[in-house]
């Protein structure tokens, strides 16, 4: 079964920083990976889908790269805001979806 | 901006009673999902519906879960005999035909199981 875990569980940076967040997978046999940011208490909103094929996307100050192969994408985030704090879930795509259990990011002013 | 909304925002229910979560999608899309989040934990995939019919399950979505699409617009998430580890975070999701497979969620129904 695939596991998704996420590294860190949590953390906090001062505005201004730039940042990594890591997603790792165990069954490299996926379609894509896609990023996603949760508020709390709502739904999930879309920041990015690499798919199998591809090696990275970007959308403004994010970037999010995919190593099929070791079972790792990353999410890098440039010049972080305070807006940005939020928890960031990777999910992946086999044979059905597999979230992670989540990075909760808070970006201090 | 089209979105995908959800009714109730919260429901609370005794044990064993039949729930129905409500679910409109965007209006173009072809795919429709359901996940769940209980309390905490990591948001589990349960189903997901194409075509009329489902086409992917996972092993949480049993006997007791059933989805519909009724009519042209909504889509539905029944469950027959609720139970207390039902208690979660209910999302519905959708995502348009084609390459792109960006799924698109909604808000959520918050379900409490008493």
């Amino acid at each position: 079964k695939q596991e998704v875990t996420q590294i860190p569980a949590a953390l906090s940076v001062p505005e201004g920083e730039n940042l990594v967040l890591n997603c790792s997978f165990t069954d490299s046999a996926i379609y894509n990976l896609q990023w996603f940011r949760q508020d709390p208490g709502k739904g999930l909103t879309s920041l990015l889908l690499i798919q199998s094929s591809q090696r990275e996307q970007t959308s403004g100050r994010l970037n999010a790269s995919l190593d099929k192969s070791s079972g790792r994408s990353t999410l890098y985030i440039a010049a972080s805001q305070p807006g940005d704090s939020a928890t960031y879930l990777c999910a992946v795509k086999g044979n059905q979806f597999y979230f992670g259990t989540g990075t909760s990011l808070t970006v201090i002013p | 901006e089209p979105e995908v909304t959800q009714t109730p925002s919260h429901q609370v229910t005794q044990m064993g009673q039949e729930v129905i979560l409500r679910c409109v999608p965007i209006s173009n899309h072809l795919y429709f999902y359901w996940y769940r989040q209980i309390l905490g934990q990591k948001v589990e995939f349960l189903v997901s519906f194409y075509n009329n019919e489902i086409s992917e399950k996972s092993e949480i979505f049993d006997d007791q879960f059933s989805v519909e699409r009724p009519d042209g617009s909504n889509f539905t998430l029944k469950i027959r005999s609720t139970k207390l580890e039902d208690s979660a975070m209910y999302f519905c999701a959708s995502r348009a035909r084609g390459g792109q497979e960006t799924q698109y969620f909604g808000p959520g129904t918050r379900l409490l199981v008493l």
